[in-house]
């Protein structure tokens, strides 16, 4: 079946850059997500990319997909405090969130 | 502005204890999910909705059941509640079943059954 990994932790300094690493296992994902959870609260969608795409940028967030290696990354430009979160990376097939795979969440750690 | 709402926030249950998870969300979606994300794992579907009075299994549904009798609510029940259903509870809802359509998702439920 599925799987998508991510390493469970990453500790920064304000104002490095954060590199969030995800691996999955499904040669036929379709779309793959970056979900952010704060504190206290729920998922909150950052961003998604389609397969056929190796980049994606928004502001200070830059993802990456590697298709052949099934390596996806969630790079954040001029972290801040307020970057604190778990991040998800999720993927799927297609045909709705019922068919979406979560990884673990790798919470980032921002060092003031 | 509540968007997705669970309660409880935290709950413990003893051994055979039932209790329901309540899920409301106020902006007229017609799918709604739950899952359970376990210690160092992904968010695994419990059971999810693509509408009132439609239900289906997802891919850890047994020990749950789960209603949809109004848009708005998707409670999570749980009839004899065992440790191993010790796990955090997120609700989720989305506008259609279109994987490119943002899901939102409830703050979780903690829940501890010993």
């Amino acid at each position: 079946g599925e799987d998508v990994e991510q390493s469970l932790f990453l500790s920064v300094r304000e104002g490095d850059s954060s590199v969030i690493n995800c691996t999955y296992t499904d040669s036929s994902s379709t779309y793959l997500y970056w979900y952010k959870q704060e504190p206290g609260a729920g998922l909150q969608l950052l961003t998604y990319i389609f397969s056929n795409m190796d980049m994606k940028q928004d502001q200070r967030l830059t993802v990456l997909l590697n298709k052949k290696d099934k390596h996806l990354s969630l790079r954040i430009a001029d972290t801040q405090t307020g970057d604190s979160a778990i991040y998800f990376c999720a993927e799927s097939i297609g045909g709705g969130y019922q068919k979406v795979t979560f990884g673990t969440g790798t919470k980032l750690q921002v060092i003031p | 502005n509540a968007g997705v709402t669970q309660t409880p926030k935290f709950r413990i249950l003893k051994i055979g204890q039932s209790m329901t998870l309540q899920c409301t969300q106020d902006m007229n979606h017609n799918y709604m999910y739950w899952y359970r994300q376990d210690p160092g794992m992904g968010l695994k579907l419990i059971y999810y909705s693509v509408g009132a009075g439609i239900t289906d299994k997802g891919e850890v549904p047994n020990g749950y059941n789960v209603s949809r009798s109004t848009t708005e609510d998707f409670p999570l029940r749980l009839e004899l509640a065992a440790p191993s259903q010790t796990s955090v509870y997120f609700c989720a809802s989305s506008d259609t079943g279109v994987s490119t359509t943002e899901a939102f998702f409830g703050q979780g439920t903690r829940l501890t059954v010993v």
